[in-house]
């Protein structure tokens, strides 16, 4: 019973460069989060998907795309990587929860730190 | 989604009971308050959550007054290891997509 892994937990790119973060869960939630972590800031929303097949943005979805193209998986993309976004990433899932029966705690995945030079 | 306001540090001693306090003017008739603890180069924990009254269980008691806009994280007698980021959240995790915005959260540090 892993809970939630991402791969890899570190990376070096060159800007412009492409890459793939890996969000794998063995929990059958049905949503899925990223988020990014930068110094003496909280965390912000990057995508999220409440499905199998869906996505949608968050707070700051630019120079990112993501895929969920099996429930368990949750791919996030750097298409042309940028200095800004030099930062730690974190991957969640919860469980779909309808009003009033709450309980949707998130559990978090280790983190991936990606530096762009 | 409801905005979240809780205090940027603490300071404590070990030992010490630790109220952190977080304000939630705007939050709606459906939304439950999570806190989450976050240690460095960790992703953050699930501590606690509640709607209204009080909410115990092994780690900390959640205490939320009756008109719900702002919420109280105790922590009994904290160690060293305590020592973490505390995020306070509002949400409903249903109609909004689940989705949890985080704020700064409260640096709590503990000292010997």
């Amino acid at each position: 019973n892993a809970g939630v892994t991402q791969t890899p937990k570190f990376r070096v790119l060159k800007t412009g460069q492409s890459m793939t973060l890996l969000c794998a869960q063995d929990m059958n939630h049905e949503y899925m989060y990223w988020y990014r972590q930068d110094p003496g800031m909280g965390l912000r929303l990057i995508h999220y998907s409440v499905g199998e097949g869906t996505t949608a943005k968050g707070e700051v979805p630019d120079g990112y795309n993501v895929s969920r193209l099996k429930k368990q998986n949750f791919l996030l993309g750097l298409e042309s990587a940028a200095p800004s976004q030099t930062s730690v990433y974190f991957c969640a899932s919860s469980y779909e929860t309808g009003t009033w029966r709450g309980n949707y705690g998130y559990t978090f995945g280790s983190g991936t730190r990606l530096t762009v030079v | 989604l409801a905005k979240t306001t809780q205090p940027i540090s603490m300071d404590s001693y070990e030992g010490q009971e630790v109220n952190i306090t977080c304000s939630h003017n705007n939050i709606a008739t459906n939304d439950y308050i999570t806190w989450y603890q976050q240690f460095p180069s960790q992703g953050p924990r699930f501590i606690i959550q509640g709607y209204k009254t009080k909410v115990t269980n092994e780690v900390a008691s959640l205490f939320i007054p009756a008109d719900r806009k702002s919420s109280t994280l105790s922590l009994p007698r904290v160690s060293l290891s305590d020592t973490a980021v505390y995020y306070c959240l509002v949400g409903d995790g249903g109609n909004q997509g689940g989705k949890l915005i985080f704020g700064q959260g409260t640096e709590l540090s503990v000292k010997p």
